[in-house]
């Protein structure tokens, strides 16, 4: 399977614990994207990454939440001191960008997601 | 600033019946516009996309969409829906290099 894999699928944790997320883009896309979802909402943007550049973050990432992206390649998602309000699935997607008769065209890819439940 | 809004938060439907969930949308800018599916236990996939030109665009699974710029709308329809078609689906909107803003989704129902 060479499309976005995201680990574990599932994350049951107690509340003020520390979690860690995974996600594996596709091999040569150089855009990753994380999103949040909850129960009746679409998807919403945290943050995301040219390479190993973090370009953009939302507001709805407190200093609880950290991504990296160290080498342009893998992507881990951090949440410490978790609360029960973060209980969400965490949705991964990567892109590439291209150049299409004078319009910059791109197409995401997201993986299955990670649905944590914090007790 | 974006904003994307879907009208219908479920929409059942019988087998073999057309059906139009609807999408409006906000926006200062041109914008590009999509439809994503999620099926139960999976990823989002895109249905389709709108950046330029006609304003119908097909998509896969006999999906299509009409660009309505006057009342900023870009509803998704399909003549004849199966049962495999009952999924969550998404509206979304992008402006120029921006990430994507989603909808709320609308839950389709194919009912046998």
């Amino acid at each position: 399977d060479t499309g976005v894999s995201q680990d574990p699928r599932h994350k049951i944790t107690k509340r003020g614990q520390n979690v860690t997320f995974r996600c594996d883009p596709i091999s040569e896309h150089n855009r990753l994207y994380w999103y949040r979802q909850t129960l009746g909402q679409g998807p919403e943007f945290l943050t995301y990454f040219q390479n190993e550049a973090q370009l953009e973050k939302s507001r709805l990432l407190s200093d609880r939440f950290s991504a990296e992206r160290p080498k342009g390649s893998f992507s881990t998602l951090e949440i410490q001191r978790t609360e029960q309000g973060d209980s969400a699935m965490y949705l991964c997607a990567s892109s590439s960008r291209s150049l299409h008769r004078g319009t910059t065209q791109e197409k995401l890819f997201f993986g299955s997601g990670t649905q944590l439940s914090v007790l | 600033a974006q904003s994307v809004t879907q009208l219908d938060s479920q929409v059942p439907v019988f087998e073999e019946a057309p059906v139009e969930l609807r999408c409006n949308y906000s926006s200062s800018v041109s914008v590009y516009l999509f439809w994503y599916v999620q099926y139960p236990n999976q990823g989002l996939q895109l249905l389709l996309k709108y950046l330029s030109g006609s304003t119908l665009v097909k998509g896969i699974n006999g999906f299509e969409a009409e660009f309505n710029k006057s009342q900023t709308s870009f509803h998704l329809r399909k003549p004849s829906v199966h049962i495999s078609d009952t999924a969550e689906y998404f509206c979304a909107v992008q402006t120029g290099a921006n990430n994507l803003f989603f909808g709320t989704g609308t839950r389709l129902t194919v009912i046998p």
